[in-house]
């Protein structure tokens, strides 16, 4: 089975920083592009950032670009997302996400972790 | 940035009614358009992309359509289990963006 397992999220003050890591089983993510995409609980959906397949081009949104960055270590199967900086509007579940052709859709997701920004 | 406007907000619906959800795109993205559902307490789930692909395994029942700026998510018959929040998003360029949701609730 086909599987995201998302790890690392916390509780951590304004200013701190953290790193996610998503899991991929079931394939092999070498192929394949991946996303961040984050969720305020009972709000919508927002995408964070993409990395491609072999990690050379990546892209953010603005509201953490500078702050985020997104890597992936296609050897063990992971993705991550290093996010320093943090504040408290960045509270939310980050769901991992892959793409299995083109167009940066969200075909398959992790079932996320929690992020909370708070003193 | 393109933005994604989704309408309407909110709908309450029958089972067995027909619901659709239309999203605006702010400026043209083709046929790069996505849709998702989300139950309650669950993950998102890729209904439809590139505007009016089925993804494998979605119930007939659900279909899109529109190029340009404007696409619909038409559900034919509403049943039980697709009471749930539906997302468009663009996939034509980055920043991704998506539409801000629309609930369909039980009438």
């Amino acid at each position: 089975e086909m599987q995201l397992v998302e790890s690392g999220g916390a509780l951590v003050e304004p200013g701190g920083s953290l790193r996610l890591s998503c899991a991929a089983s079931g394939f092999t993510i070498s192929t394949y592009g991946m996303n961040w995409v984050r969720q305020v609980p009972g709000k919508g959906l927002v995408w964070v950032s993409h990395i491609n397949n072999d990690g050379r081009r990546t892209n953010y949104a603005d509201s953490v670009k500078g702050r985020f960055t997104i890597s992936r270590d296609n050897a063990k199967n992971l993705l991550y997302l290093q996010m320093n900086s943090l504040r408290a509007e960045d509270t939310a579940v980050y769901y991992c996400t892959v793409h299995w052709g083109s167009g940066s859709y969200s075909d398959l997701w992790g079932r996320g972790t929690l992020v909370t920004v708070s003193s | 940035d393109i933005q994604m406007t989704q309408s309407p907000s909110s709908v309450s619906a029958s089972v067995g009614d027909r619901v659709t959800i239309t999203c605006r795109a702010s400026q043209g993205i083709s046929s790069w358009l996505g849709w998702y559902q989300q139950k309650a307490g669950k993950v998102p789930k890729l209904l439809i992309y590139a505007a009016s692909n089925l993804v494998s395994g979605v119930p007939s029942r659900f279909s899109g359509s529109g190029s340009g700026t404007d696409f619909t998510l038409t559900i034919s018959s509403l049943q039980p289990e697709d009471f749930a929040s539906y997302y468009c998003q663009q996939a034509s360029s980055f920043p991704v963006t998506f539409g801000g949701g629309t609930k369909v609730e039980i009438k």
